[in-house]
């Protein structure tokens, strides 16, 4: 599976778009860009995921860079319960285990 | 409607104990997942099913870890003579087939071995 580096952390201001960067420049070309959340004391909670192109969901948008070496996950507008750590993983669509990184927390503040 | 339930969701072992713990994924999940996270890290994969068969146990870290589910469903993590590094948060993860990239989570059992 492809590397990913996330910041350790990042903070918000509630109502403002939350935007979590992630660089996979080893990325391949059959590899996904998956995302997940955990809130405190909480599994980890599916966000999106994406081959090439941009994705949108109800909980967030995708972005990821023509080259596939980085993506950006964009909360729109943050609410104090996106708190959590951000996690980036990239991994052929077949696979069934997923590597964890470190993560991003995110702080949204009031 | 009903998530993946754990079962304890905490648990305190002396070292050499041994302990079970469950999973009830969500209803239709064929597959199933194991995962172990120890304290400010990421979950770390341990095992994975589909239906009743154990097709990827490469994370088990010892042959102390065993996991079955033998009906397809109901899901069982067993570390034997606990040991303190063994203490972590213990997450389940269940799928469908086809989609074993949206994986549902539970809540996860804390094991703490004294």
């Amino acid at each position: 599976d492809a590397k990913t580096t996330q910041p350790p952390s990042m903070d918000c201001a509630e109502g403002r778009a939350a935007n979590l960067p992630c660089n996979h420049s080893t990325i391949s070309g059959n590899e996904y860009v998956y995302w997940y959340r955990q809130i405190h004391s909480q599994g980890p909670q599916y966000i999106i995921h994406g081959l090439k192109n941009n994705e949108t969901n109800e909980m967030a948008s995708l972005i990821i860079t023509e080259d596939r070496k980085s993506s950006t996950l964009i909360l729109p507008h943050a609410t104090l319960r996106d708190t959590a750590v951000y996690y980036c993983i990239v991994t052929p669509g077949s696979a069934r285990q997923l590597t964890f990184g470190s993560g991003t927390q995110l702080t949204v503040l009031p | 409607g009903a998530g993946v339930s754990q079962s304890p969701r905490y648990k305190v072992a002396k070292r050499g104990q041994d302990v079970a713990l469950r999973c009830d994924p969500i209803s239709g999940h064929v597959s199933l997942f194991w995962y172990q996270q120890a304290l400010g890290q990421g979950p770390e994969f341990l095992t994975y099913f589909q239906n009743e068969a154990q097709l990827d146990k490469s994370g088990l870290p010892s042959d102390r870890f065993f996991a079955e589910r033998p009906e397809g469903s109901v899901s069982t993590l067993k570390i034997q003579r606990t040991q303190q590094e063994d203490s972590a948060v213990y997450l389940c993860a269940s799928s469908l087939m086809v989609r074993t990239y949206e994986q549902y989570f539970g809540p996860g059992t804390r094991l703490t071995v004294t």
